[in-house]
């Protein structure tokens, strides 16, 4: 059974970058899209961007700027580095493998998601 | 904004069948898939592709589409499937991005 480990700092101050690393355990990294996800507190899910095996990378154009997801295939892990955080940028964020296949109407889903990592932003 | 829109919340009798619905242009090209969130806890994947649910899902979970809406409907819901509902898709730019609705807030009553 494939189970996502995520780790990575909790407490950043404005200005710093975000550092996260999700691993893969138990399950094949090639044909997937590995996805970061985040929910600030109280508000809803808000998906960051993704990336498969060869490094092909997909971002939300609101972050686009600021963020870079990138893999590792020889440890079957992919991290995730948002640049130049504020208060906003407080969330829980999430590690998940995202599925894209089929022929239209296509399926997309996310199947196995890390726990989450609480990421505070304080001066 | 999101491009999937959800109603805020919606309620259900216990034992009662409950729809919680999901808009957007996107659906007519992507299947939604539906996403089951309790306080503190990840996300669970309850609904993917034409309605398929994941082991371990109760069949009370089911799914349905049509046009721009897709549907999660909860028959004979219970205390447990009290949770926060959200959809996804990619959007509809053709850019491959991924896009989750505001969200859907269950009670049971």
């Amino acid at each position: 059974q494939v189970q996502l480990q995520q780790w990575g700092a909790g407490l950043l101050k404005p200005s710093e970058t975000l550092s996260l690393t999700c691993a893969v355990y138990g399950g094949s990294f090639s044909g997937y899209y590995w996805s970061w996800i985040r929910q600030p507190p109280g508000k809803g899910l808000e998906w960051i961007g993704e990336i498969n095996h060869s490094g092909s990378t997909n971002y939300n154009p609101s972050l686009k700027s600021r963020v870079t997801i990138s893999v590792d295939t020889s440890k079957n892990q992919f991290s995730l580095k948002l640049s130049s955080v504020t208060a906003a940028d407080t969330a829980v964020y999430y590690c998940a493998r995202g599925h894209n296949y089929g022929i239209s109407p296509y399926y997309y889903y996310m199947d196995v998601w890390g726990k989450g990592t609480t990421v505070t932003v304080s001066s | 904004s999101s491009e999937l829109t959800q109603d805020p919340a919606v309620s259900v009798a216990l034992g009662q069948t409950v729809r919680i619905t999901c808009q957007g242009d996107s659906l007519r090209s992507y299947y939604a898939s539906w996403y089951q969130q309790k306080p503190g806890q990840a996300p669970v994947l309850v609904i993917y592709g034409k309605n398929n649910r994941p082991s371990g899902i109760p069949d009370r979970f089911s799914g349905s589409s049509s046009g721009n809406t897709a549907s999660l409907t909860i028959t004979g819901a219970q205390a447990e499937d009290e949770a926060d509902y959200y959809c996804n898709s990619r959007d509809s730019s053709g850019n491959h991005l991924g896009v989750f609705g505001g969200g859907t807030k269950l009670t049971v009553l």
